[in-house]
């Protein structure tokens, strides 16, 4: 029971262009997403975040947009760079004291020059 | 210069043998966490210790095992009942009250 799900396996953008990355998801307790980005043999770096209480959030290129009636968020990356190519995890966690965080199984994406 | 730190980089186990991985992190965070990644999978949690001597299982804790003697280390021991222990180990850490978790470089295990 996959409770995160991130339905595109890869993603290919131009450089300058925005880079949309979805993520879905079916558990109603959870609360609080956040985007991870990864590159081969590293470990996630910490993108950005966003409460069940709001709807946006943004940081510098990244924003994060949040649907709660339709369960979605998604990653808008602006102006896109070759250096965002990494594969991207969406990842949710309930309320309460249980810090345990889910993640769906990434995005790749690639910024072609 | 906080972080996390892994190691070794890469570890590799004959048959019947357990090993353990490091992780250590000077943030003063009270909650840490191991995540095994197989290949076009997502990151899946093994154990999880919120404060000092507690720890708690995840999805997948089985052939695994766990200690937290120290605020800083949260070691993991791969046993021999981990049949298939091939893959990509993270840990990571958080401020007790706060989601966002922090993680380390990775170790990779290998079978012999």
């Amino acid at each position: 029971d996959q409770q995160v799900k991130q339905n595109s396996p890869s993603l290919s953008v131009q450089e300058g262009r925005i880079s949309i990355l979805n993520c879905d998801y079916t558990n109603s307790m959870f609360d609080y997403f956040l985007w991870y980005k990864k590159y081969p043999a590293e470990g996630p770096t910490f993108l950005i975040s966003i409460s069940s209480i709001k709807d946006k959030n943004e940081d510098g290129r990244f924003t994060v947009f949040l649907n709660k009636s339709a369960k979605h968020l998604s990653l808008h990356i602006v102006p896109s760079q070759p250096g965002d190519s990494a594969v991207y995890f969406c990842a949710a966690s309930a309320g309460g004291s249980n810090y345990k965080l889910t993640f769906g199984k990434g995005t790749l994406l690639t910024v072609n020059p | 210069d906080g972080g996390i730190t892994q190691s070794p980089k890469y570890l590799f186990r004959k048959e019947g043998q357990n090993v353990t991985l490091s992780c250590e992190q000077n943030l003063n965070h009270d909650a840490m966490y191991w995540y095994r990644q197989d290949p076009g999978q997502g990151l899946r949690l093994i154990y999880y210790s919120q404060i000092v001597n507690d720890f708690q299982k995840g999805d997948i804790a089985e052939g695994y095992s766990v200690s937290r003697e120290k605020k800083e280390s949260f070691p993991l021991t791969v046993t021999s009942a981990q049949k298939n222990p091939t893959a990509f180990y993270l840990c990571a850490s958080s401020i007790g009250v706060a989601k966002t978790q922090y993680f380390g470089p990775g170790t990779r295990l290998l079978v012999l």
